[in-house]
């Protein structure tokens, strides 16, 4: 079954550590994103690639970075610049650039939390 | 810019009410505009979309159509069961790059 993937399910940061969330995807999709959520609130854009080699910021990249270097796969790092990483972490993927009637595909997350 | 405004939640229904939850959007031109479901504890479900003016989409016994001229795209389902209970989001993307806007969300409960 095509799909994206999100590893660990849960992780766990201590105080100036940097962690690495795993996204993969076998959608053969292009585009990839990175979306924070927070207790009770909508989806935050963090970073986005519309192609491998490529991203961008999106509203809330401060503390964070991603690599794009295989089509399939968008790690995403929070670094200890991340003062409150505390959240649930979505990775989407979509078909590509300017299929606006296309969806975003998401996987089923993983919540960080500090120790 | 681009934004999506939803009804906030929570709402409360018992079974087989009836569900409106409002959305609202503000964009240029013509946007697709999607709704998406999130079960407690996952990641986001395409739920269904449209894309063009007076489109009308449905899945699983909800339905929403849009509407240009009052900028809206409100979701609606005829009688709800308990396993509809969950967070519901509209969402819009633009035809220049695929970004999604996303509302706040709005959490539905359904009681026996």
């Amino acid at each position: 079954d095509g799909g994206i993937t999100q590893s660990p399910k849960y992780l766990f940061r201590k105080e100036g550590q940097n962690v690495t969330l795993s996204c993969e995807q076998n959608l053969n999709h292009d585009a990839m994103y990175w979306y924070r959520q927070d207790p009770g609130q909508g989806l935050r854009l963090i970073y986005y690639s519309q192609i491998v080699n490529d991203f961008q910021k999106g509203d809330i990249a401060e503390g964070y970075s991603v690599s794009r270097e295989k089509k399939e796969s968008f790690p995403l790092t929070v670094t200890s610049a991340q003062k409150n990483p505390t959240a649930f972490y979505l990775c989407a993927s979509s078909i590509g650039r300017d299929k606006s009637n296309q969806p975003q595909h998401f996987g089923d997350g993983t919540r960080l939390s500090i120790l | 810019g681009n934004s999506v405004t939803q009804m906030e939640g929570p709402v409360t229904l018992s079974e087989e009410a009836f569900l409106t939850i409002n959305c609202t959007y503000t964009a240029t031109g013509y946007p697709s505009l999607f709704w998406y479901v999130q079960y407690p504890g996952e990641g986001l479900q395409l739920l269904l979309k449209a894309t063009k003016a007076d489109d009308k989409g449905s899945n699983k016994g909800f339905e929403a159509t849009y509407r240009k001229e009052t900028t809206s795209f409100h979701l609606e389902k005829g009688s709800v069961q308990v396993s509809d209970s969950a967070v519901y989001f509209c969402a819009l993307k633009k035809a220049a790059g695929n970004k999604l806007t996303f509302g706040g969300g709005t959490r539905v409960l359904v009681k026996p």
